[in-house]
């Protein structure tokens, strides 16, 4: 059973347009990690919600923890090239001592 | 500055050869992880540390195995690398096991390619 369901699988979109990746479970999370993945290096965190509702910003990253706290979102405005990687999330579930991630989003930002 | 480092960055084996990749830290985390990754998928939990304590996935191929000497290093083991294995291994660290205040740092990776 896949615990997080990531969407789209991927993106390609035009320099300058918004977008946004959606994050979603039928379980609660105690938090949700969102990496960037840029191609051949590891993940890198980009930012944790903690809080239902909470919402935190990174330059042009907006992420938003759902209220019931078993979905999340990551909006991208005015993407760049530079933005191009694969998205992660990932949490901690009840039961689960381990991280779980979702499949991920590819995104490609082109000139 | 602290970082994880894997080496080598990318290895070439032979069906069947035995190959270990390693990987080191210098964060001090109390956790290190195994993860394999194929092609733009999700990393895939291997196995982990948890300091000493080995705790390897229900699904991981007994063809996988670790080492942990120390706090600082901890070594992948393929035994007799199928072609199915090729991939990206990725290392990485927390501080704790779980919660919000210990994300995963990753090392770049292995890219393992059997021939």
């Amino acid at each position: 059973t896949q615990l997080l369901e990531q969407s789209p699988q991927f993106l390609s979109i035009q320099e300058g347009e918004n977008l946004t990746v959606y994050c979603n479970s039928s379980s609660v999370f105690s938090s949700l990690q969102w990496y960037r993945q840029e191609p051949g290096e590891g993940p890198v965190l980009l930012v944790t919600v903690v809080t239902g509702g909470e919402v935190k910003k990174l330059k042009r990253l907006t992420f938003q923890f759902g209220d019931a706290r078993k979905d999340s979102s990551l909006h991208i405005t005015a993407a760049q090239p530079g933005d191009t990687g694969l998205y992660l999330c990932a949490g901690y579930s009840s039961g689960y001592s381990t991280l779980t991630f979702g499949k991920g989003t590819m995104l490609l930002v082109s000139p | 500055d602290a970082m994880v480092i894997q080496n080598p960055r990318y290895q070439v084996t032979q069906f069947g050869k035995p190959v270990t990749l390693s990987c080191s830290q210098t964060l001090n985390h109390n956790v290190m992880y195994w993860y394999q990754q194929k092609s733009s998928q999700a990393p895939k939990l291997l196995f982990h540390y948890y300091d000493k304590d080995f705790n390897n996935e229900a699904d991981t191929p007994d063809n996988f195995q670790s080492r942990r000497p120390n706090t600082s290093f901890c070594f992948l083991d393929i035994r007799s690398p199928g072609l199915g294995d090729a991939a990206m291994y990725l290392c990485a660290t927390s501080r704790e096991g779980r919660g919000a205040d210990s994300p995963l740092h990753f090392g770049n990776g292995t890219r393992l390619t059997v021939t």
